[in-house]
């Protein structure tokens, strides 16, 4: 079964700065990835994925997300920034029709 | 994009009762819809997943007696509470794949707050 690791439980960053969070997965053998924002007392939405092609995707909000199958990483980046990105983030992958959550990051962004 | 509808989205019950909370899919069909678990600061637990006219799996250490799936359609699955006690106040989420594309993305619903007392 895969596992899903997301290494930063917290990231807070200043307004108008770069993030980056973090997922790491345990097998590249023909996986989907996503990442999924839950804002609070809310379900998940969908920010991006990668099903297949371009390795660099890009989402909603301005976030973009890199697929690196050699490190087995999909790391999501958001070069600047706002309040309103303060939310629970989740990297998400699928294979063989089952689907597995990482721990979930929790982004807070300082004014 | 798909959408799951998830009703309620808050619901107080007392202790002893059942509750049940439905996850329509608005605009297609789903051929397979999971219930998920969340704790406070926590990822997704994965309860059970359940296929269109067949019995729900069950993930270990989730009670099918407490926790009743029915998936009557490809576009509705409930899940019912039953004897609701305090410990099982959280939130809870059902997600759905489309038959179109069951390998890839799944649409969740809102979340229900349940809130025993």
């Amino acid at each position: 079964a895969q596992s899903v690791t997301q290494l930063d439980s917290q990231v807070p960053v200043f307004e108008e700065a770069p993030v980056e969070l973090r997922c790491n997965y345990s097998s590249s053998v023909s996986v989907y990835l996503f990442w999924y924002v839950q804002y609070p007392n809310q379900g998940l939405q969908l920010l991006l994925k990668y099903l297949s092609g371009s390795t660099l995707v890009k989402g909603i909000n301005g976030f973009e997300a890199e697929f690196n199958k050699s490190q087995t990483s999909f790391h999501l980046r958001k070069p600047s920034v706002h309040i309103s990105d303060t939310a629970e983030y989740f990297c998400a992958v699928s294979e063989f029709s089952q689907f597995y959550f990482g721990t979930g990051t929790s982004l807070t962004v300082i004014p | 994009g798909a959408v799951v509808s998830q009703h309620p989205s808050r619901v107080i019950c007392k202790s002893g009762t059942s509750v049940k909370i439905e996850c329509r899919s608005l605009d297609f069909q789903a051929t397979t819809m999971f219930w998920y678990r969340q704790f406070p600061k926590q990822s997704l637990m994965l309860m059970a997943t359940s296929n269109e006219g067949s019995k729900a799996t069950y993930e270990q250490g989730v009670e099918k007696d407490k926790f009743l799936i029915n998936h009557a359609s490809l576009t509705l699955s409930t899940l019912t509470v039953t004897s609701a006690h305090p410990e099982d106040s959280s939130f809870y989420i059902c997600s759905a794949r489309s038959i179109q594309a069951p390998n890839t993305e799944a649409f969740f619903g809102q979340g229900t707050r349940l809130t025993v007392v």
